[in-house]
């Protein structure tokens, strides 16, 4: 597997984008990069999911690198309830995905 | 659809004593798996199953046993608990194996004294 790095925490202001980057330069061609949150201990939750092209859903969106190693999540306007600690997963087999310790991102009012 | 059930919420054990953590997906999903996540840290993965009857290692298998008879349940026993496995542990299921949504259950939270 890809190993993935993440910046430890990260604020932002309410209303505000929030831009959540990940490194994965040991990416190989057919895997790809999900991405999922933790809300206060819960169980985590899927996000978005993409191999090279950026991807958009009602969530959020995911911007990859031409060459694919490093990749942004964005979440065009953060609301309070987008707490969370985030999980970038590179992986072939999302349903083998190990997850590494996340960003935690605090949205400030 | 109830989606991830897992149960009991919380338990406390006791050094060397053996249980079961349930857990149950009604969306016929063929993979489900086991994580632990201790405090401040990722997921780290148990076990998981690809289909009923087929149960494979994950990355931190020891002390842990499973088995899946049915497409529903996957049960995941302790079988003598130890303090080091004082962690929250969640179920969590896929549609496949190559499926890219995971769908995670509330969790378990678990002491060992």
């Amino acid at each position: 597997d890809a190993k993935t790095t993440q910046p430890t925490s990260m604020d932002c202001a309410e209303g505000r984008a929030a831009n959540l980057p990940c490194n994965h330069s040991t990416i190989s061609g057919n895997e790809y990069v999900y991405w999922y949150r933790q809300i206060h201990s819960q169980g985590p939750q899927y996000i978005i999911h993409g191999l090279k092209n950026n991807e958009t859903n009602e969530m959020a969106s995911l911007i990859i690198t031409e060459d694919r190693k490093s990749s942004t999540l964005i979440l065009p306007h953060a609301t309070l309830r987008d707490t969370a600690v985030y999980y970038c997963i590179v992986r072939l087999n999302a349903g083998k995905s190990t997850f590494g310790d996340g960003t935690t991102l605090t949205v400030k009012p | 659809n109830a989606g991830v059930t897992q149960t009991p919420k919380f338990q406390v054990l006791k050094t060397g004593q053996s249980m079961t953590l349930q857990c149950a997906q009604d969306m016929n999903h063929e993979y489900m798996s086991w994580y632990r996540q201790d405090p401040g840290m990722g997921l780290r993965l148990i076990h998981y199953s690809v289909g009923a009857g087929i149960t494979d290692q994950g990355e931190v298998p020891n002390g842990y046993n499973v088995s899946r008879s049915t497409t529903e349940d996957f049960p995941l026993r302790l079988l003598s608990a130890a303090p080091s496995q004082t962690s929250v542990y969640f179920c969590a299921s896929s549609y496949s194996r190559r499926a890219y949504e995971q769908y995670f259950g509330p969790g378990t939270r678990l002491t060992v004294t």
